[in-house]
């Protein structure tokens, strides 16, 4: 069975960074692209980066390039995502999500629970 | 940058099928996918590849895609179906990923 768990979520200040991880398990985690998707309160889905099954290809969404950076570790089936310059707008749920093969556009087949990032002063 | 547009909200009464759209203008190249987030729950994925249903997704759940627009169906819906759903898609690059604004479904 395939299980997703994100952590490190928490409360910053605006200005400050945090460093939120995705472990995998029940899958082969080194054969799949790998995706993080935010919901920030009452507000829809946000697709917010992508990483290829090497890690070798990294994609961001506008609204959070240059301040985030996705990466992957194949050797501990986990996913990060480091988030810098954090913004109030930057409050939300992060998800983790499994995308369905090696493309970022093969859909996402499995989301974790997610882990929620409070920016606040 | 790329959209997708849904309805913001469609209603049925238990029993009816409900419809919901989603346009964009990659559609016709890329495929369409779409979820289901219930209150306080992760989404979960209903449809892909536009008309495929994951394992344990109930029949009742469809879709179909022509042109710009794709359609998520629930035939007979209940009363459990009420939820957000989101259309998503890539943008014709294939290096963005785009989800519509949901669209709430009430099942009464």
């Amino acid at each position: 069975e395939v299980h997703l768990l994100e952590s490190g979520g928490g409360l910053v200040q605006p200005g400050e960074s945090l460093r939120v991880s995705c472990v995998a398990s029940g899958f082969t985690f080194r054969l799949c692209a790998m995706s993080w998707v935010r919901q920030a309160p009452g507000k829809g889905l946000e697709w917010v980066s992508g990483i290829s099954v090497d890690g070798d290809v990294e994609y961001y969404a506008d609204s959070v390039k240059g301040r985030v950076t996705i990466s992957r570790d194949n050797s501990k089936n986990t996913l990060y995502l480091q988030l810098n310059s954090l913004r109030v707008e930057d409050t939300a749920i992060y998800y983790c999500a499994k995308v369905d093969g090696e493309l970022l556009g093969d859909g996402l087949d499995y989301w974790g629970h997610g882990t929620l990032v409070t920016v606040s002063s | 940058s790329y959209e997708l547009t849904q309805p913001p909200s469609v209603s049925v009464s238990p029993g009816q099928t409900a419809t919901i759209t989603c346009s964009g203008d990659a559609l016709p190249k890329k495929y369409a996918y779409w979820y289901q987030q219930k209150s306080g729950q992760a989404p979960v994925q209903v449809i892909y590849q536009d008309t495929k249903r994951p394992t344990g997704i109930p029949e009742r759940f469809s879709g179909s895609s022509s042109g710009t627009v794709a359609t998520l169906t629930i035939s007979g819906a209940q009363v459990d179906d009420e939820a957000d759903y989101y259309c998503s898609s890539t943008d014709s690059s294939g290096k963005f990923v785009v989800f519509g604004g949901r669209t709430k479904l009430t099942v009464l």
